[in-house]
């Protein structure tokens, strides 16, 4: 069965940089494409980036472009995401999940992971 | 960016009960791509619908979707104890890819 498995969660200060891993299992991971969406307390749910795994290609929703950087090791079945410059509107959880499709363009996502909390604090 | 709004934002409703749930766009959703989601307290959002009428593998078929352009709707027929939830819908024709920010399906 299709498993995304995030890593633990994390305490960051501001300014500091964040990666959260999302390993897959239970599908040819080549075959879709991974996106990470992040909620926040009592906001909604916000899309984040999208990766090509089979081909690298990525694409970032503009709020955070030049702070994200999406990246996958085939070899691993992983994906990783790094949010750098934290400040405290980045404390929320983090989802990894599973495109739909292996496209020019994410989709709709029908696996999640389990999310990662990543609190920003001094 | 397409904004989109959800209401209500909380129904209280008893188990059996129909339920209808509303997602407006700010602008026309390209293709109707767009997906709902159920999520639970503590758990990760589970895809329900997608292209607006189609129910994802798994799905009962009490959960129904409707819509085109800038209006949808998400149709639960009979509400059993575990629909009570948090559900979002989120469009996927343009970028960046947005949700709404949801409605809260309650117990009365």
């Amino acid at each position: 069965q299709v498993q995304l498995v995030q890593s633990g969660a994390e305490v960051k200060k501001p300014g500091a940089s964040v990666k959260v891993s999302c390993k897959a299992s239970g599908y040819t991971f080549r075959n879709n494409a991974m996106n990470w969406v992040r909620q926040a307390p009592g906001q909604r749910l916000e899309w984040m980036g999208w990766i090509n795994v089979a081909n690298g290609n990525t694409k970032y929703a503009q709020s955070f472009q030049g702070r994200v950087t999406i990246t996958s090791d085939t070899s691993a079945n992983t994906v990783y995401m790094e949010l750098s410059s934290l400040t405290s509107e980045d404390t929320g959880i983090y989802y990894c999940a599973r495109d739909v499709f292996s496209s020019a363009w994410p989709y709709y996502f029908d696996f999640w992971g389990q999310g990662t909390l990543v609190t920003v604090s001094s | 960016e397409i904004v989109l709004t959800q209401s209500p934002g909380t129904l209280s409703l008893s188990p059996g009960e129909r339920v209808t749930l509303s997602c407006r766009a700010s602008q026309s959703v390209t293709n109707s791509y767009l997906a709902w989601y159920q999520q639970k307290p503590g758990q990760a959002p589970r895809l329900l619908m997608y292209g607006a009428s189609s129910r994802a593998p798994g799905i009962p078929d009490r959960f129904s979707g409707n819509g085109s352009g800038t209006d949808f709707t998400l149709t639960i027929s009979r509400l059993e104890p575990e629909d009570f939830a948090l559900y979002y819908c989120q469009q996927y024709g343009s970028s960046p890819l947005t949700f709404g920010g949801g409605t809260k399906v309650e117990i009365k």
